[in-house]
């Protein structure tokens, strides 16, 4: 079963805007981690954000949010001010505390930002 | 610190041949893992290490698939007899167990393998 869902389209941003991406996760585990990482087309990943099934608030990173919900198991990424280098994929992960440290990625979402 | 670095960065090869990757984690990182990459996917995991430790595998690492970490810093990852099957981006992370908050993996750039 499917443990990370992103199934937003590609998306194109206009600079300087917002940008909301979703991701909804399926886990019985009681503690879990959840991350996003950024691949851009040099296809390196980059950490982004982290937010722990027990933490009371929404992590944040500069310019980075995650709106974390968990009753609705979701725990979507805002990008604010977007910048063209934040074209990229976009992927959402999940760490269960019984699997061993291993991250469970969704298949990302793609993002362009246009001037 | 110089990050995670793989080598080498593309491979090409024919099919039933051998291939090796190397990986270099973050020098302080105890936790190093091997996770594949396919065209419009996400990273799947392949298996990880604790220090020298193999501690899981995942099954998607045939009999084909070796991994090995010898003296706990770098680590392998052998195909053998490769099939086109096995083209794909293979992603190397490692991270510190220990370390408060999310024992956030960071990753490599990855070994490109294409099989012919």
């Amino acid at each position: 079963a499917q443990k990370i869902t992103q199934t937003q389209p590609g998306m194109f941003v206009q600079e300087k805007e917002a940008v909301t991406l979703d991701c909804t996760y399926d886990t019985s585990d009681p503690s879990y981690g959840l991350f996003w990482y950024k691949q851009p087309s040099s296809g390196e990943m980059i950490f982004l954000i982290y937010q722990g099934s027990y933490d009371q608030q929404n992590a944040t990173e500069g310019r980075y949010s995650l709106n974390f919900q968990k009753a609705r198991k979701s725990a979507n990424l805002v990008i604010s001010a977007s910048q063209l280098g934040d074209s990229a994929m976009y992927f959402c992960a999940m760490r269960e505390s019984r699997g061993n440290n291993r991250l469970a990625f969704g298949k990302g979402n793609q993002v362009v930002v246009i001037p | 610190d110089t990050g995670v670095s793989q080598n080498p960065r593309h491979k090409i090869t024919k099919r039933g041949q051998n291939v090796t990757f190397r990986c270099d984690p973050i020098s302080e990182h105890n936790r190093l893992y091997w996770y594949r990459q396919t065209l419009g996917q996400g990273p799947e995991f392949l298996t990880y290490f604790q220090n020298e430790a193999q501690l899981e595998k995942s099954r998607l690492l045939s009999d084909r698939f070796s991994a090995e970490r010898p003296k706990g810093s770098f680590s392998t990852l052998e195909i053998q007899r490769t099939e086109q099957g096995d083209s794909a981006m293979y992603l190397c992370a490692s991270s510190l167990l220990g370390k408060r908050g999310g024992n956030e993996q960071f990753f490599g750039p990855g070994t490109r393998l294409t099989v012919l």
